[in-house]
């Protein structure tokens, strides 16, 4: 079994200020680990992914995540939020057994709120 | 990068018609595409697995006849929404794999709004 803790709702930022965004994940097999962004109205999009290779993982517009087993997480960070980051984020898992590869497990999502 | 294109991105039809929505891989082939349903402010829940050329594998709790999926190619599944009720309104989002990806992650199409009254 597999699941995915997004500790906030919602965060609110001041545009300049550094960006955290909470996950916790339990998984009865090696995960890869996904955070993805939806922007209103839109589809999700991959920000980046943690395949069991480097621990620090980088993604698109400046954001990046730590895998660290021990505290079973993966929180995204950015160090300078912009204003045209609010959108909603989701902490994805999935598991690496054979048969289940492609079966997701999304979290609840965290809204990213971004002020002036 | 890979491109999922889902149509139409909004629709908004009357209680008892049938609603179809496209979902298109259009730079590479997927033979598994996944269907979710989103309601306002919570997560994506999985509906089914669209496999090509064989049957869908639904969700439990989700009605197979309500929701039919046809996966005819590589690159094209759709979902049609039959005799719709107001309460199936939501955010429809489909997703696809590169079958020539390996274990590479899903690409999501920009969902459709489906509105019914």
């Amino acid at each position: 079994a597999q699941s995915v803790t997004q500790l906030d709702s919602h965060v609110s930022v001041s545009e300049g200020t550094p960006v955290l965004l909470r996950c916790n994940y339990s998984s009865s097999y090696s995960p890869s680990l996904f955070w993805y962004v939806q922007h209103p109205n839109k589809g999700l999009q991959l920000l980046l992914k943690y395949t069991s290779a480097a621990t620090l993982v980088k993604g698109i517009n400046g954001f990046e995540a730590e895998f660290k087993k021990s505290e079973t997480s993966f929180h995204l960070t950015k160090p300078s939020a912009h204003m045209s980051d609010a959108a909603e984020y989701f902490c994805v898992v999935r598991p690496t057994r054979a048969g289940t590869a492609s079966k997701l497990t999304f979290g609840t999502g965290t809204r990213l709120q971004v002020t002036l | 990068g890979a491109v999922v294109s889902q149509h139409p991105s909004r629709v908004i039809c009357k209680s008892g018609t049938s609603v179809k929505i496209e979902c298109r891989s259009l730079d590479f082939q997927a033979t598994t595409m996944f269907w979710y349903r989103q309601f306002p402010k919570q997560s994506l829940m999985l509906m089914a697995t669209s496999n090509e050329g064989s049957k869908a594998t639904y969700e439990q709790g989700v009605e197979k006849d309500k929701f039919l999926i046809n996966h005819a190619s590589l690159t094209l599944s759709t979902l049609t929404v039959t005799s719709a009720h107001p309460e199936d309104s939501s955010f429809y989002i489909c997703s696809a794999r590169d079958r020539a990806s390996g274990n590479s992650p899903l690409h999501f199409g920009n969902g459709t709004r489906l509105t019914v009254t």
